[in-house]
């Protein structure tokens, strides 16, 4: 068990420009999450997905960002135009469904800095 | 949704317990308590969880008030390693089914050597 992988670790990038983000989740969970941390505060809730379906977005979650998990397996957020306030650590989650509760398994995040 | 209040930050001293409090007065009959934790530089951690009674795993105890409208969140013995900003989290259920995990700022623990 290597844990939920997140890539890449940091991302700088331009206003304006497209970013992509990559998770893998531990392999045997079904579940996986999308969240967004801001300075100071607490990880907000984006999307969700079991299996290749994504069953919850959050209205953080704006047209400019989409959310995908092709067959069930890794996932990408894409954020397309991005503006300075987009700026956050991105934190990535994953669980099983159906075993007794052991809490989401999150990984380290991506820290994307828009300038 | 139920609200949780917890205070802003706590110090305690290395190898003492810390006893971290949670305020849901709100609470409703079906909401379980989560407490998660953060290192820096990292992403959060389960700790525990409960429901109605006291818990206990290996990383702390869960102490779950009668009325459940507090809980406390017991480290027996911290470590330089404790130090985190610490969340508790109500959710509708233990994970069975869908659920999200709503944060708020949580606690900041400072553990003094």
């Amino acid at each position: 068990d290597t844990g939920v992988s997140q890539d890449p670790r940091h991302k700088i990038t331009k206003r304006g420009q497209n970013v992509t983000f990559r998770c893998d989740p531990i392999s045997e969970h079904n579940r996986l999450y999308w969240y967004r941390q801001t300075l100071g505060q607490g990880p907000e809730f984006l999307t969700y997905f079991q299996n290749e379906a994504q069953l919850e977005k959050s209205r953080l979650l704006s047209d400019r960002f989409s959310a995908e998990r092709p067959k069930g397996s890794f996932s990408t957020l894409e954020i397309q135009r991005t503006e300075q306030g987009d700026s956050a650590m991105y934190l990535c989650a994953s669980s099983p469904r159906d075993r007794v509760y052991q809490g989401y398994t999150f990984g380290s995040g991506t820290r994307l800095t828009v300038v | 949704d139920a609200k949780t209040t917890q205070p802003n930050s706590m110090e305690s001293n290395e190898e003492e317990p810390v006893h971290l409090p949670c305020n849901h007065s709100t609470i409703s009959g079906t909401d379980y308590i989560h407490w998660y934790r953060q290192l820096p530089s990292q992403g959060p951690e389960y700790v525990i969880h409960g429901l109605t009674s006291n818990v206990n795993n290996r990383m702390a105890s869960l102490a779950i008030a009668e009325d459940r409208k507090s809980s406390t969140l017991i480290l027996h013995r911290a470590t330089l390693r404790d130090a985190a900003v610490y969340y508790c989290i109500l959710t509708k259920n233990s994970g069975g089914s869908n659920y999200k995990l709503t944060f708020g700022k949580g606690t900041l623990l400072t553990v003094n050597p």
